[in-house]
């Protein structure tokens, strides 16, 4: 699987969009871009995918350069409940490898 | 509907000890993952089975560990002789196929909460 790299951490205001980036420059074209996230004490959680079409569903839009070098996952409008890890995963396979992610929090 | 059931949550033991964790999917997801978590860093993988059979046990550190899905459903990883690096949280997740690699639709992992493992 692609390497991927992520902020350690970052801050949201409530009601606002928040922007995740992410880092997969070695990607090769049959991999995926995964997005999972883990709120605290809980397993990670299925955000959403895409291979090299930008993606959208009722949690967030998933958005790939045209080089698929890196993406940005968009929470809309991000509300207290979305602060979690947030990870980035590049791959064709059942094994997820996850990063240390972006610890999001979101203020009110 | 029910998802992903892991018991015990918490398990604490002594070094040396033998521990089983417990795993159940979700009804009819033909596809169960293990995963491992140490405080600060993100899951990693264990073992994959698909149905009865453990596809892919690469990720198992050493043959302390075991698991196994005897009826497809229910899975149990067991650990021999812990050790206190051992201690970590235990995930397991399940899908309803493997998904990418065989063209499928990709179906999500649906994890459960984990087992806390301590070993003294």
């Amino acid at each position: 699987d692609a390497k991927t790299t992520q902020p350690p951490s970052m801050d949201c205001a409530e009601g606002r969009a928040a922007n995740l980036p992410c880092n997969h420059s070695t990607i090769s074209g049959n991999e995926y871009v995964y997005w999972y996230r883990q709120i605290h004490s809980q397993g990670p959680q299925y955000i959403i995918h895409g291979l090299k079409n930008n993606e959208t569903n009722e949690m967030a839009s998933l958005i790939i350069t045209e080089d698929r070098k890196s993406s940005t996952l968009i929470l809309p409008h991000a509300t207290l409940r979305d602060t979690a890890v947030y990870y980035c995963i590049a791959g064709n396979d059942y094994k997820l490898s996850f990063g240390a992610g972006t610890t999001v929090t979101v203020r009110a | 509907g029910a998802g992903v059931s892991q018991t015990p949550s918490n398990k604490v033991t002594e070094k040396g000890k033998y521990v089983e964790l417990r795993c159940d999917p979700i009804s009819g997801h033909t596809a169960l993952y293990w995963y491992r978590q140490s405080l600060g860093q993100g899951p990693e993988f264990l073992i994959y089975f698909q149905g009865t059979g453990a596809a892919d046990d690469s990720g198992l550190p050493n043959d302390r560990f075991f698991a196994v899905r005897p009826e497809g459903s229910v899975s149990t990883l067991k650990i021999q002789r812990t050790e206190r690096g051992d201690s970590a949280v235990y995930l397991c997740a399940s899908s309803l196929n493997r998904g990418v690699e065989n063209r499928l639709p990709y179906n999500e992992q649906f994890f459960g909460p984990g087992t806390r493992l301590t070993v003294l």
